[in-house]
């Protein structure tokens, strides 16, 4: 299975700062990942897609880059709505596997 | 708009038998793959199964192959998750979720609330 792993496991920000999560996978997936947003008690919201293609509706603060096993999720501009918890998972094997989760803290 | 709505969990004991039922609406459920993804108390989400539009192809995590099946039914726009020989790890709330209308697959897109299955003596 491909491993994927997520950094920081946590983390605490202000309001308008620049929010960086990176994903490294175990092996080659491509551009084959997505983020995802979950709030307590929710269920998880797709953010973006194919790495870097942001979804229907999401706001554009948000964004993805990255492939091959390096990938990185970017909130510009961080605001209090934010606070979740982020996933990435690749889609380029079976099993799809996720990352382990950043909990998302407002300072 | 798409609504999936999960429903079947509930406390069962190790080594019984569980039905989920996911039913679909708001879309042409004939034409989408269908997930099921689970999460454990306070823990990661876990991808659990995979079944295709038509119903043909079925993808499974190993630990729980042979033990677990996913199935549909087209004509009532619903999916299901038979799960047998249950274990505590199981334990997790089940979501279903729809694959996205792009040009990969594996892609959970719209999700259900999600049913709490609770494995315990």
């Amino acid at each position: 299975d491909i491993q994927m792993t997520q950094s920081p496991s946590s983390l605490s920000a202000s309001v308008g700062d620049r929010v960086t999560i990176t994903c490294q996978a175990s092996e080659d997936i491509s551009n084959y990942l997505s983020w995802y947003q979950q709030k307590p008690g929710k269920a998880p919201k797709l953010l973006i897609y194919d790495a870097s293609k942001l979804d229907s509706g999401v706001p554009s603060r948000f964004s993805g880059s990255g492939s091959g096993t390096d990938f990185t999720f970017n909130i510009g501009s961080l605001q209090p709505e934010d606070i979740a918890t982020y996933f990435c998972q690749q889609y380029d094997n079976l099993p799809y596997t996720f990352g382990q989760g950043t909990k998302l803290e407002i300072k | 708009q798409v609504q999936l709505v999960e429903s079947g969990g509930t406390v069962v004991q190790p080594g019984r038998s569980l039905r989920l039922s996911c039913a679909a609406s708001g879309f042409t459920f004939s034409r989408y793959g269908m997930h099921w993804v689970r999460q454990a108390p306070d823990k990661g989400l876990e991808w659990v199964a995979v079944i295709s539009f038509d119903g043909n192809n079925k993808n499974y995590r190993d630990s729980v192959k042979g033990r677990f099946t996913i199935s549909r039914d087209n004509s009532r726009t619903t999916l299901y998750l038979q799960m047998n020989s249950l274990r505590a790890e199981d334990t997790a709330v089940y979501y279903c979720a729809r694959e996205g209308n792009y040009d990969s697959t594996g892609i959970p897109v719209d999700w259900g609330q999600g049913t709490l299955v609770t494995v315990s003596s």
